[in-house]
């Protein structure tokens, strides 16, 4: 298994760019998010998904639009990009029948807009 | 709201040395209770959990043990190692809920 997967690594946006972040998993997870990491902040939660066709908001979600057609996929949107969504983006999936939920992530991507 | 505090870093510990990184955590209902750890230039990688009061998760020499009387789950090893240099993440999930929230991160240095 590749686990989760998460395209591009890195990205370089200008401000008012539109672009997509990729993330995959082959483990069959039913639940899916998106968390981005800023310094002294820990992680904080954009959006999440518990199954295809269903998504909800985390804490941080302006500016950011998500869908999710199929189990394996979940993308996240950058609608405008501002200099302010400069961070580390990282996904994540979890088993509904684990009972801690632990999450697995990807391995980043790093997205700077100047 | 939901909260978790972590010890203030950076660390920096001499090989072999005992490690203690303090975490406590406000919550609502009862959690279950994570350490993750990031090595460089990767994503977060699960260390331990415990999802019951009193629960000891433990992996690689690592331990932390969920005290609800202190609503504490704090990282233990007696002997750490150069490879064990990296930022270690603490963080709660409440039953029920999806989302995890986390403390800011401890960045823990080694020296041989």
């Amino acid at each position: 298994n590749a686990g989760v997967t998460q395209t591009p690594k890195f990205q370089v946006l200008k401000t008012g760019q539109s672009m997509t972040l990729q993330c995959a998993q082959d483990m069959n997870h039913e639940y899916m998010s998106w968390y981005r990491q800023d310094p002294g902040m820990g992680l904080r939660l954009i959006h999440y998904s518990v199954g295809a066709g269903i998504t909800d908001q985390g804490e941080v979600p302006n500016g950011y639009n998500v869908s999710r057609s199929t189990t394996e996929d979940f993308p996240l949107r950058l609608l405008s990009a501002a200099p302010s969504q400069t961070s580390v983006y990282f996904c994540a999936s979890s088993y509904e029948r684990d009972r801690g939920r632990t999450q697995y992530f990807g391995p980043g991507t790093r997205l700077l807009v100047l | 709201g939901d909260s978790v505090t972590q010890m203030e870093g950076p660390v920096t510990l001499s090989e072999e040395a005992f490690l203690t990184i303090n975490c406590t955590y406000t919550a609502t209902g009862y959690p279950s209770l994570f350490w993750y750890v990031q090595y460089p230039g990767e994503g977060l990688q699960l260390l331990l959990k415990a999802t019951k009061a009193d629960d000891k998760g433990s992996n690689k020499g690592f331990e932390a043990t969920y005290r609800k009387e202190t609503t504490s789950f704090h990282l233990e090893k007696g002997s750490v190692q150069v490879s064990d240099s990296a930022v270690y993440f603490c963080a709660l999930r409440i039953q029920g809920a999806q989302k995890l929230v986390f403390g800011q991160g401890t960045r823990l240095t080694i020296n041989p």
